[in-house]
């Protein structure tokens, strides 16, 4: 079973950048028929899409936040990134990712990490 | 942008009652809808994809309907763990996902 874990800090300054990863286990992270997304949620409100990427480095951003955000892979380590830069405490959320398909039966993240809490704050 | 709305916001409810929950497409999405259900502390949990097909091993009092801009999550006979939070997703934007405001479902 496809298990995903969210890693990095929990507290982060103002102005820096956030950086966190996500390992893939229990499955192919290069399965040609995956995308891997990170998905946000601040405290008591609804859930926002950050972005998604492909094994091969594909990418596409919530418009949003594409100024300030990047997505990348390490297959070796059936890992992904996130960075976030210039955060405010706007960005103060629990980050999850997920994985989702592009086909009508599996667009929708159906494999999700447990999160993990960013705050900011100096 | 696709923007997604729900409604209620909140409802209180019984074990055993009927529920409907809402979701409403700011334009026309088909049938690119998904309902997620999510408990505190925890990752959402996928119930309904494609606005009607039960995701495997979800209950089946859990139904999904519509197409377009409306769409309707209901469970037929609330039970003890279905008190939660409920979210709609839209998949059919070229942007990417947007999730609706959610539905918080609390014991009366």
């Amino acid at each position: 079973q496809l298990q995903l874990q969210e890693s990095g800090p929990g507290l982060v300054k103002p102005s820096e950048t956030l950086s966190l990863s996500c390992t893939v286990s229990g499955g192919s992270f290069t399965n040609s028929n995956y995308w891997w997304a990170w998905i946000r949620q601040p405290p008591g409100k609804r859930l926002e899409w950050i972005g998604s990427i492909y094994y091969s480095g594909s990418t596409y951003y919530n418009p949003s936040l594409r100024t300030r955000v990047t997505l990348s892979v390490d297959t070796s380590k059936s890992q992904f990134s996130l960075k976030v830069t210039s955060v405010t405490a706007a960005d103060t959320a629990v980050y999850f990712c997920a994985k989702h398909g592009t086909g009508y039966s599996d667009s929708w993240p159906d494999s999700w990490g447990l999160g993990t809490l960013v705050t900011v704050s100096s | 942008d696709i923007q997604m709305t729900q409604s209620p916001s909140f409802v209180s409810a019984s074990v055993g009652d009927r529920l409907t929950i809402s979701c409403r497409a700011s334009q026309d999405i088909s049938t690119w809808l998904a309902w997620y259900q999510q408990q505190p502390g925890k990752p959402p949990k996928l119930l309904i994809y494609a606005a009607s097909t039960l995701q495997s091993g979800v209950p089946s009092r859990f139904s999904g309907s519509g197409s377009g801009t409306d769409f309707t999550l209901t469970i037929s006979s609330l039970q003890p763990e279905d008190f939660a939070t409920y979210y709609c997703l839209q998949a059919n934007s070229p942007s990417g996902f947007t999730f609706g405001p959610g539905t918080k479902v609390d014991l009366k």
